[in-house]
């Protein structure tokens, strides 16, 4: 099983709404990713969590909060979002580096988010 | 500055010949490189990688071959099916970018695959 699930498929909230975001896999990965992609852009990394513990930030701003509850659920909290944060938010998940063996991230099918 | 390039934005390919991607990066110090596809409204799919000790990688239909010192990497697919129609991204992570485990990874901007029955 490879699958990364994302809740909802799509989301349209106003600026002064708080909403979450919700990413969940069951491979036992120890590496969780929030991705942001734009139309006709490539994915852009926003954070990573590992080992439940975030380890980077892209310098996002805080009106984005990441959350890692367990190892299997990955949150992100929305609040005081603008128009131009409107993108496709995806979740990833990875085996952590072994040494020198890297591993694949799998992507879940995402969140379609309009800010209005 | 885009350390990961695709510089064909797309190409277009007839049923059972071969497609040819490519992919060209900036950073010396990338050690591993993978290719996704996406189809519209769907996550990336991943579909093959390689580390920078080898320079070719085949898994069925698809192999990538890496030139380091070209700092170049081309995704084969042979024969093309048109369910291979679909978006292609370059992805690289660098030594050093591993946080906790984790890897951190710079994607190209894409080359949009067209295969014509």
């Amino acid at each position: 099983d490879t699958e990364v699930t994302q809740t909802p498929k799509h989301l349209v909230m106003g600026m002064t709404n708080k909403k979450s975001l919700k990413c969940e896999q069951h491979m036992g990965h120890r590496a969780m990713y929030w991705y942001k992609q734009k139309a006709k852009k490539p994915p852009e990394l926003m954070f990573v969590y590992s080992y439940e513990k975030l380890s980077i930030n892209e310098s996002v701003p805080s009106r984005f909060s990441p959350e890692c509850p367990n190892s299997s659920l990955l949150n992100l909290h929305l609040h005081a979002l603008q128009p131009e944060d409107s993108a496709l938010y995806l979740c990833a998940s990875s085996q952590t580096k072994d040494r020198l063996i890297s591993y694949e991230q799998y992507f879940g099918p995402g969140t379609r988010l309009t800010v209005t | 500055d885009q350390q990961v390039k695709q510089n064909s934005p797309s190409l277009s390919v007839q049923e059972g010949r071969i497609s040819i991607l490519n992919c060209d990066y900036t950073n010396s110090m990338f050690d591993y490189f993978l290719w996704y596809k996406k189809y519209p409204a769907e996550g990336p799919t991943f579909l093959i990688s390689i580390s920078s000790i080898k320079d070719k990688n085949e898994d069925g239909r698809f192999t990538v071959f890496l030139n380091k010192s070209a700092k170049h990497l081309s995704l084969h697919i042979v024969p093309s099916q048109p369910g291979d129609s679909a978006v292609y991204f370059c992805a690289a992570s660098a030594e050093g970018w591993t946080q906790g485990g984790s890897e951190k990874l710079v994607f190209g901007k894409g080359t949009k695959l067209t295969v014509n029955p």
